[in-house]
């Protein structure tokens, strides 16, 4: 295991179709992020698991928005009907509690274009 | 207004030559600084993580520093280099738990 893995690498989606994306975090790595990021802007923080329970979920994290870790391994972060304003580029990253530093490990992200 | 501001917002040198990136910071208590390096289309890269008690940190060409007192941090980059060309983007983790990131900046490095 390399690093963090993230599946579609690019999305291309009409506006109310749904997308899921996935993430493979680091397999020891027991905390997941989600993280939304536009053009010139830092990540904005959506949601957190620590193993398979979601215990932060930001009010970026609309309705039309869910993420499971059902096992506390891979991730998934789903949009239902998309709008255009869902473009931009969603980023994972996996951390270790154990380690003391919470370093984020981040995965290559998945860019998504909604039409 | 953001709790992590960078400065400047874009910035571009001639390849070789040095530069000094900023990041101002309002939050609290304090956990940890990080800086990152992302090229575009990809994600970000830890480059240095700091505690509240270190002051500087060094990482090849990269060197960061931190002052605790005044909430400011700084990435230097020595003799830099086109592949240096990317986004910084700086991040202070609380000690609750919650990171909080800069928008970066954006960085051209030209032959």
């Amino acid at each position: 295991d390399t690093g963090v893995s993230q599946d579609p690498r690019h999305k291309i989606t009409k506006r109310g179709q749904n997308v899921t994306f996935r993430c493979d975090p680091i397999s020891e790595h027991n905390r997941l992020y989600w993280y939304r990021q536009t053009l010139g802007q830092g990540p904005e923080f959506l949601t957190y698991f620590q193993n398979e329970a979601q215990l932060e979920k930001s009010r970026l994290l609309s309705d039309r928005f869910s993420a499971e870790r059902p096992k506390g391994s891979f991730s998934t972060l789903e949009i239902q009907r998309t709008e255009q304003g869902d473009s931009a580029m969603y980023l994972c990253a996996s951390s270790s509690g154990y380690s003391g530093s919470y370093e984020q490990y981040f995965g290559p992200g998945t860019r998504l274009t909604v039409t | 207004k953001n709790q992590v501001e960078q400065s400047p917002q874009s910035l571009i040198i001639l390849e070789g030559k040095n530069c000094t990136l900023q990041c101002n910071y309002t939050v609290s208590p304090f956990s940890n600084l990080r800086w990152y390096k992302q090229d575009t289309g990809r994600g970000p890269v830890s480059l240095t993580i700091m505690t509240f008690s270190e002051n500087t940190k060094s990482n090849g060409r990269y060197t960061a520093t931190l002052d605790a007192d005044t909430k400011q941090s700084s990435l230097h980059i020595t003799a830099s280099q086109l592949s240096d060309s990317a986004s910084y983007i700086c991040v202070v983790r609380l000690n609750a738990g919650k990171s909080t990131f800069g928008d970066g900046t954006t960085l051209t490095v030209k032959p």
